[in-house]
């Protein structure tokens, strides 16, 4: 069966970066793009971007352009995705997330979801 | 970017009621490729409809999803004690993706 593991939860100070990694299984890891979306406290979902792993090119949400970075590693079918330059305001819940099939599609299969605490 | 606008912010029912919920969009949904998903606190997302009106694998057949353009809905015929919940759409036709603010049907 399909399954998304996370990394586990991190506690960053304002202005660190962190790098939360999502293993794959359970299905042909190249052939479907991996999103990112996280979900701060009591606040709705919120997309960050995604990956294509056949070709390592990502597409990110403008919000965050400057300084995400989506990155994959087909041998161990793992995605990465690393932010920088955090704020109080990064404080989510961020989730990894299958895409169905095609170009563009829903997300079937997620995450367990990686909470990341930013604290002085 | 397509905003979607939820409505309402929450739904007050009892179970083997039915639910309604409203989904917005600012600009019309290409190819109506327009999600439903349900949530409950501290867990990932469910996927319950795509493409506006297919229910995704295993979904009851108690979840359906119409529209297209700019109007969507979500119905729920008869709530079960499993469906209290959060619900969120989402819109994936292009980049970037975009998700509604939610409504939490609660119970009555």
């Amino acid at each position: 069966q399909v399954q998304l593991l996370q990394s586990g939860a991190e506690v960053k100070k304002p202005g660190a970066s962190v790098k939360v990694s999502c293993k794959a299984s359970g299905y042909a890891f190249v052939g479907y793009f991996l999103h990112w979306v996280r979900q701060a406290p009591g606040q709705r979902l919120e997309w960050l971007g995604r990956i294509n792993p056949n070709n390592g090119r990502p597409d990110y949400a403008q919000k965050f352009q400057d300084r995400v970075q989506m990155t994959r590693d087909t041998s161990i079918s793992t995605a990465y995705m690393q932010l920088s330059n955090l704020t109080f305001d990064d404080s989510a819940l961020y989730f990894c997330a299958k895409m169905t099939s095609g170009w563009y599609g829903p997300n079937d299969h997620w995450g367990q979801g990686t909470l990341v605490t930013v604290s002085s | 970017e397509i905003v979607l606008r939820q409505s309402p912010a929450t739904l007050s029912l009892s179970p083997g009621e039915r639910a309604t919920l409203s989904c917005g969009a600012s600009q019309s949904v290409s190819s109506n490729s327009l999600a439903w998903y349900q949530q409950k606190p501290g867990l990932a997302p469910r996927l319950l409809i795509y493409d506006a009106s297919t229910r995704a694998t295993d979904i009851p057949d108690r979840f359906s999803g119409s529209g297209s353009g700019t109007e969507f809905t979500l119905t729920i015929t008869r709530l079960e004690p499993d469906d209290f919940a959060v619900y969120y759409c989402q819109h994936y036709g292009a980049s970037p993706l975009t998700f509604g603010g939610g409504t939490k049907v609660e119970v009555k």
